[in-house]
């Protein structure tokens, strides 16, 4: 039982790149979601999937798409990388409640 | 975020003390949660707080909700090397359904 996984583990991208950032969990939950942390900023949802099929914005989604392509997966994807959107992100699911389980997350660069 | 404040930023303790660490809010928190993570890692599930007044325990790890329900505390008995983390507390706030609002979180350190 692998919980959520999330691929890369670490990216550098140029300004102006794309890249897609995988996440996949294998409990059966319904509720995906997409954050970046930034120093002394704690952890900002960027996306949010309550089910299979439906995504919904948080609080930072500029410059972002994301993909629920199955119950499993909950992509992320960056079309125009910037060098603000530098951080680590977070992939987390949750069965129907907000106990939120996360995966080891992503270090992204954008130089 | 600004909706839930935590103090302190930082933490450095000698092996062996005791220590809080505060989650506040100014509105009615729903749902709170603690998480701890490591350098490079995932944020763990600690233990999660719904009731006012509630109080929950996991080794020397206890959490409490006061009775208004706006502000949480952590406190670690006898900290040991493997407290050291970064602890962040998750909110579920009035208006944020199947959100959580998460505070800025408490780097700390323990020294042997």
């Amino acid at each position: 039982n692998a919980g959520v996984t999330q691929t890369p583990k670490f990216q550098v991208l140029k300004t102006g790149q794309s890249m897609t950032l995988q996440c996949a969990q294998d409990m059966n939950h319904n509720s995906m979601y997409w954050y970046r942390q930034d120093p002394g900023m704690g952890l900002r949802l960027i996306y949010y999937s309550a089910s299979e099929g439906t995504t919904d914005k948080g609080e930072v989604p500029n410059g972002y798409n994301v993909s629920r392509l199955n119950k499993r997966e909950f992509s992320l994807r960056l079309e125009s990388a910037a060098p603000s959107q530098t951080s680590v992100y977070f992939c987390a699911s949750t069965p129907t409640g907000y106990e939120q389980y996360f995966g080891p997350g992503t270090r992204l660069t954008v130089t | 975020s600004q909706e839930l404040e935590q103090s302190p930023q930082s933490l450095i303790v000698q092996e062996g003390k005791n220590l809080t660490i505060n989650c506040t809010s100014s509105k009615t928190l729903y749902g709170l949660y603690w998480y701890k993570q490591k350098y490079g890692e995932g944020l763990i599930f600690l233990m999660m707080l719904q009731k006012g007044g509630e109080e929950k325990s996991h080794e020397k790890i206890t959490a409490k909700l006061d009775e208004k329900k706006q502000q949480s505390s952590l406190h670690i008995t006898a900290s040991q090397p493997s407290h050291a983390g970064i602890y962040l507390c998750g909110a579920q706030l009035s208006g944020s359904a199947r959100q959580l609002t998460f505070g800025s979180g408490t780097q700390l350190t323990v020294l042997p």
